[in-house]
C-alpha cells in the first residue's frame, strides 16, 4: 500500500475541471516535504508536471496547477482536454521510510 | 537536453541478479546538483523508489528499506552512467525499472525527478 493515497480514478468532460487528490500523513505531506506530480501515458515513463508543490516545468501547459495544505495535496486541471487522459502520481518524501515515497495512482478519462 | 538511456537483460531467474545500466548524456554522473535514482513500477506495488547515489565531494548512497539488504547503486565516472544490482530476487520483484535524475539545485524537498530513462521491463521467472 502507497504511503500516500490517491483516488483511483476521476473523470470529467471536456473543458470542465477536475481536482486529484494526494493525502499523507505526518510523516510525508505534513512534515513540510514537497510535492511533485507526475503524468503517464500507457508503455511510457512518467513525466514531471508540477515541481514543488505549485511549479510548472517549461512546457506544461497552464491549465495544470497544484497545490499544498496540511498533509494534503491537490492537482487541479481545468479546460479538461482529451489529452490529458493519462495516469497521474504524487510524490514526496516520506521519514518512517527515509526515502521517496509515491502516491498510487489516478486514471483520469476524459468523457 | 538530458537523456538517459538504460540497458539490460529482460528476464532473471529467480534466487539470482538483476542487473541494470543506466547510461547519462547531457549531465554527469558526478554531477554535484544531481542524484541518481532507480525507481520500479508494477500492478502491485505501483512507483516504488529503490535507491540512488550522489557525489557530494565523495560518493553517497540512499537505499529503501524495502530493498535495502539486496541493493547496489553504483557510478562509474569512466562511462558516466550507474547501475543497479538487485541480488536475490524473486517474482515479486518484476516490474517495469527506471533510472531517473534528481536536479538538487532548488530549495525543494525531495528533488523532483526530472528525466527518466525509457523504463526496463524485468520478469522474474524461470
Amino acid at each position: 500500500q502507497s504511503v500516500l493515497t490517491q483516488p483511483p480514478s476521476v473523470s470529467g468532460a471536456p473543458g470542465q475541471r477536475v481536482t486529484i487528490s494526494c493525502t499523507g500523513s505526518s510523516s510525508n505531506i505534513g512534515a513540510a516535504y514537497d510535492v511533485h506530480w507526475y503524468q503517464q501515458f500507457p508503455g511510457t515513463a512518467p513525466k514531471l508536471l508540477i515541481s514543488g508543490n505549485n511549479n510548472r516545468p517549461s512546457g506544461v501547459p497552464d491549465r495544470f496547477s497544484g497545490s499544498k495544505s496540511g498533509t494534503s495535496a491537490s492537482l487541479a486541471i481545468t479546460g479538461l482536454q482529451a489529452e490529458d487522459e493519462a495516469d497521474y502520481y504524487c510524490q514526496s518524501y516520506d521519514s518512517s521510510l527515509s526515502g521517496g515515497a509515491f502516491g498510487g495512482g489516478t486514471k483520469l478519462t476524459v468523457l | 537536453q538530458v537523456q538517459l538511456q538504460q540497458s539490460g537483460p529482460g528476464l532473471v531467474k529467480p534466487s539470482q541478479t538483476l542487473s541494470l545500466t543506466c547510461a547519462i548524456s547531457g549531465d554527469s554522473v558526478s554531477s554535484n546538483s544531481a542524484a541518481w535514482n532507480w525507481i520500479r513500477q508494477s500492478p502491485s506495488r505501483g512507483l516504488e523508489w529503490l535507491g540512488r547515489t550522489y557525489y557530494r565531494s565523495k560518493w553517497y548512497n540512499d537505499y529503501a528499506v524495502s530493498v535495502k539488504s539486496r541493493i547496489s547503486i553504483n557510478p562509474d565516472t569512466s562511462k558516466n552512467h550507474f547501475s543497479l544490482q538487485l541480488n536475490s530476487v524473486t517474482p515479486e520483484d518484476t516490474a517495469v525499472y527506471y533510472c531517473a535524475r534528481a536536479a538538487e539545485g532548488s530549495s525543494w524537498f525531495p528533488s523532483p525527478f526530472d528525466y527518466w530513462g525509457q523504463g526496463t521491463l524485468v520478469t522474474v521467472s524461470s
